[in-house]
């Protein structure tokens, strides 16, 4: 089956580090790939997203590449802040399933430090 | 322009209880999904309804049940807590199924 793989955290910054997470999938098909961002409290907020090789989703200074090749779409942000601590999930959709199902890694937990 | 909105936002349950779980859409969205989240997994599906009158099963639905009587609502019962149902649990709703979904604040239901 489908699967989404996510490093695990939690991962600890300080202001202005550079942060990468890395996200890999294993799906059948052509995936639509997204990164979904939890604040402490809060629901989850789409982030950014991918419907085909090659696309880059961006948002907020945070970018990812959808990369086929290597079955991957990790998250960067050039200079992180404190606002930026969160939960981040990466998750996939198959456009040829009909009822839309979401497939979330476990999430990584980013941690920003004054 | 309230989004997605759950009902209660905390809630503490004996075993064997039961309860339901209010979600609200005033989006005017056709699908709505019912997941729920626990350490180290993500967020796995439980039920999800396409239209007003449909439901269908998740990944993780024993022990759940669900309603959509109306386009905006979507119910999600327990009839019997187990304490394996501690979780928090996230309702979501989209256009259709290969749109953004929309997420609600969560409930945190703990089963004692």
């Amino acid at each position: 089956g489908n699967s989404v793989t996510q490093m695990e955290g939690p991962v600890t910054l300080s202001e202005e580090a550079f942060l990468t997470i890395n996200c890999t999938y294993t799906a059948t098909g052509y995936p639509s790939l997204f990164w979904y961002v939890q604040y402490p409290g809060e629901g989850l907020q789409l982030l950014l997203k991918a419907t085909k090789a090659d696309d880059k989703g961006s948002n907020k200074g945070f970018e990812a590449t959808y990369r086929k090749e290597t079955t991957s779409f990790h998250l960067e942000k050039g200079s992180v802040q404190v606002s930026d601590s969160a939960v981040y999930f990466c998750a996939l959709s198959m456009t040829t399933d009909s009822w839309g199902k979401l497939q979330f890694g476990a999430g990584t937990q980013v941690v920003v430090t004054p | 322009n309230a989004g997605v909105t759950q009902t209660p936002k905390f809630r503490v349950l004996k075993t064997g209880q039961s309860m339901t779980l209010l979600c609200a859409q005033d989006m005017n969205h056709e699908y709505m999904y019912w997941y729920r989240q626990d350490p180290g997994m993500g967020l796995r599906l439980i039920h999800y309804s396409v239209g007003e009158g449909t439901t269908a099963k998740g990944e993780v639905p024993d022990g759940y049940n669900v309603s959509r009587l109306k386009k905006q609502n979507f119910l999600l019962g327990l009839e019997s807590a187990a304490p394996s149902q501690t979780s928090v649990y996230f309702c979501a709703s989209s256009y259709w199924n290969t749109d953004t979904q929309y997420f609600g604040p969560g409930t945190r239901l703990t089963v004692l």
